[in-house]
């Protein structure tokens, strides 16, 4: 069936080096691939998408990146700072079926 | 402050008990989406609605477990009856179905 998985479960960090992210999707109807932060006792948060004709996209801190041809996304936080520490999900979303899909999630650890 | 507002937050239940949780989306946001989340299954969509109506509920039980918005401004998810496996905590997200979803706190539920 078709799935969004995560490479890793768990990526521990020193604060101020970059973090990276990974994930595999294989719904290649996909138009919007959606990064979410969830920090302990919250909902996911937004934090950036990307949409399926882009390559990259930057934001605050953080760029996403695409590539179509081996199905993988990938989220990169610059200078990673302790309030980063939470579970990091990639979420797939086909405007064909409005459905929302989310992968296991990875786990950051920034160590001080 | 647009939100996507939960309640109950927390509701502790006996086993064979009837649970509602309910949901108030951002107000416009035609797409409605109920989540699951346990350690063990990560974010499992159960069921989603736009414009109200049910797109896909197969991610639910349906013997036990129903799922309606009986206007724009609500929406319920029930179990009845609840068993203990139903612990976990369940999350709404509403948004314009391209792109992101916006979430709710959760209600987290504990079946004893």
């Amino acid at each position: 069936g078709e799935s969004v998985g995560l490479h890793l479960p768990t990526l521990s960090v020193q604060e101020g080096d970059n973090s990276i992210i990974n994930c595999a999707y294989s719904n290649s109807a996909s138009d919007y691939f959606i990064w979410y932060k969830q920090e302990s006792g919250k909902g996911p948060q937004f934090i950036i998408d990307i949409r399926s004709n882009m390559d990259k996209r930057q934001g605050q801190r953080v760029t996403v990146l695409l590539n179509k041809t081996v199905k993988h996304l990938s989220l990169q936080i610059a200078a990673t700072q302790p309030g980063d520490s939470a579970v990091y999900f990639c979420a797939e979303n086909s405007k064909n079926d409005y459905k929302l899909s989310f992968g296991a999630g990875t786990t950051v650890t920034v160590r001080a | 402050d647009a939100r996507v507002t939960q309640t109950p937050r927390d509701k502790v239940t006996e086993m064979g008990q009837e649970v509602t949780m309910r949901c108030q989306p951002i107000l416009g946001h035609n797409t409605v989406f109920w989540y699951r989340q346990t350690m063990m299954q990560g974010l499992e969509l159960l069921a989603y609605f736009r414009n109200r109506a049910p797109l896909d509920d197969s991610g639910m039980p349906k013997d036990r477990f129903s799922a309606e918005m009986p206007d724009a401004t609500l929406a319920t998810l029930k179990i009845q009856p609840s068993e203990p496996r139903d612990s976990a905590v369940y999350f709404c997200a509403s948004g314009f179905g391209t792109g992101e979803a916006f979430f709710g706190q959760g209600t987290r539920l504990t079946v004893v």
